[in-house]
């Protein structure tokens, strides 16, 4: 089946760990996405990529790193230099990053312990 | 400052009734606007999209109205049923991104 697929679902992290979050698509979409929500908030950007080997900070990318060196994939890295991580992490992609449609990944929750 | 409202964080209404959402905004010309849906603990899924140019557009017991004047999104889900129960998002086109509100949670009660 075609979508998005996320892992791990829950992860737990220590203070001062770095953790990377999958995300891989089989859409052929050239756009992907990482989105972060909390409680009562919207979901905000973090990082997006719109072709490969390229990518640009969205609006809350400090303490968080990235990398697009294929297609189907976009790791997200929540370094110990963000100092709020526990929330529910989203990734998504577009045909292109022109306003088209997101389809969503059903998201990864961390929790620092 | 932008800033993008729903009309309320939680919303109840009876069964078979119809529920509209409200997504404000200011400080925003989005070319478009759409709307998903969200239940607990998964990703959002995208429900309906409505143009500048466009009033209104419908989908099965789904209605949006576009207002560029009042800066306003209507979300009408009509004869509502307890499986409509769910977080509601509107998102604005900016630039290259969309941008989110943060959601009215809508409860359908039998």
């Amino acid at each position: 089946d075609g979508g998005i697929t996320q892992s791990p679902k829950y992860l737990f992290r220590k203070e001062g760990q770095n953790v990377t979050l999958s995300c891989e698509q089989n859409l052929n979409h050239d756009a992907m996405y990482w989105y972060r929500q909390d409680p009562g908030q919207g979901l905000r950007l973090i990082y997006y990529s719109q072709i490969v080997n390229d990518f640009q900070k969205g609006d809350i990318a400090e303490g968080y790193s990235v990398s697009r060196e294929k297609k189907e994939s976009f790791p997200l890295t929540v370094t110990s230099a963000q100092k709020n991580p526990t929330a529910f992490y989203l990734c998504a992609s577009s045909i292109k990053a022109t306003g088209n449609t997101i389809y969503f990944g059903e998201g990864s929750w961390l929790t620092v312990v | 400052s932008q800033k993008i409202e729903q009309n309320s964080e939680a919303l109840n209404i009876q069964e078979g009734k119809t529920a509209t959402l409200t997504c404000n905004y200011t400080n925003y010309s989005p070319a478009y606007l759409q709307w998903y849906r969200q239940d607990p603990g998964r990703g959002p899924v995208f429900l309906l999209l409505i143009r500048e140019n466009e009033k209104e557009k419908r989908k099965e017991r789904l209605k949006v109205t576009f207002d560029t004047t009042l800066k306003q999104s209507l979300f009408h889900i009509t004869a509502s049923q307890p499986a409509d129960s769910a977080t509601y998002l509107c998102a604005l086109l900016l630039g290259q991104n969309f941008v989110f509100g943060p959601g009215t949670r809508l409860s359908v009660l039998p």
